[in-house]
């Protein structure tokens, strides 16, 4: 069955540290890979998806994730995080049948 | 802008009460999906539906039932609550393998 892996359930980090947060997926076949965030109080909204082409892709605030497709990984990534971008993160993989499939979150905790 | 809208924020229900949670979604998606989000668990999948009356078992869907007669609405039944119902349930819709657009969520409390 494929399954997402997030490596970090718990981050914390202080205002201007760089962010890298790992996920990994199993799938072998297309995949379409999506990052999204919660922030306390929200509602689960897209950060940043990778269809095709450029492997590197850019999100909304500064974030951005790499597909490696060889190590079947979509790690998110930010040079320097702010007190707001405490919040949860999924990374999430969409078969051909169009199901997302989770990883279990990280919380990224930020103190000012 | 996609919105998508979930009936109750919170919810209270005592075991073995019938509970009813309704979505709806105003981007005529083809897809819906029900979800529920807890602790260190990440989101699971309930059920989903591709089209108006149609629907297929997630990776949860023991406990649960769902009815779509309308494009946009998509109800999530829990015939008989039980405690470990308790969770945040998340309603999201989507065209076909593009972005989830989720909806604020609903928390339950079953006593």
């Amino acid at each position: 069955a494929q399954s997402v892996s997030q490596h970090n359930h718990h981050v914390i980090l202080s205002e201007a540290a760089s962010l890298e947060l790992g996920c990994n997926y199993s799938y072998g076949g297309t995949v379409n890979l999506f990052w999204y965030v919660q922030y306390p109080g929200q509602h689960l909204q897209l950060l940043l998806k990778y269809f095709s082409g450029d492997p590197l892709v850019k999100g909304i605030k500064g974030f951005e994730a790499e597909f490696i497709k060889s190590k079947f990984s979509f790690n998110l990534r930010k040079p320097s995080v702010q007190w707001s971008d405490t919040a949860e993160y999924f990374c999430a993989v969409n078969d051909h049948t169009g199901k997302l499939i989770f990883g279990q979150g990280t919380t990224l905790q930020v103190k000012p | 802008d996609v919105k998508v809208t979930q009936s109750s924020r919170y919810l209270v229900k005592r075991t073995g009460e019938k509970v009813f949670l309704e979505c709806v979604q105003d981007m005529d998606h083809e897809n819906m999906f029900w979800y529920r989000q807890d602790p260190g668990l990440g989101l699971r999948l309930i059920y989903f539906s591709y089209d108006v009356k149609m629907k297929e078992k997630g990776d949860i869907p023991e406990g649960y039932s769902v009815s779509r007669e309308k494009k946009e609405r998509f109800s999530l039944i829990l015939e008989s609550a039980s405690t470990n119902q308790t969770s945040m349930y998340l309603c999201a819709s989507s065209r076909l393998r593009v972005e989830q657009y989720f909806g604020p969520g609903t928390r339950l409390t079953v006593t």
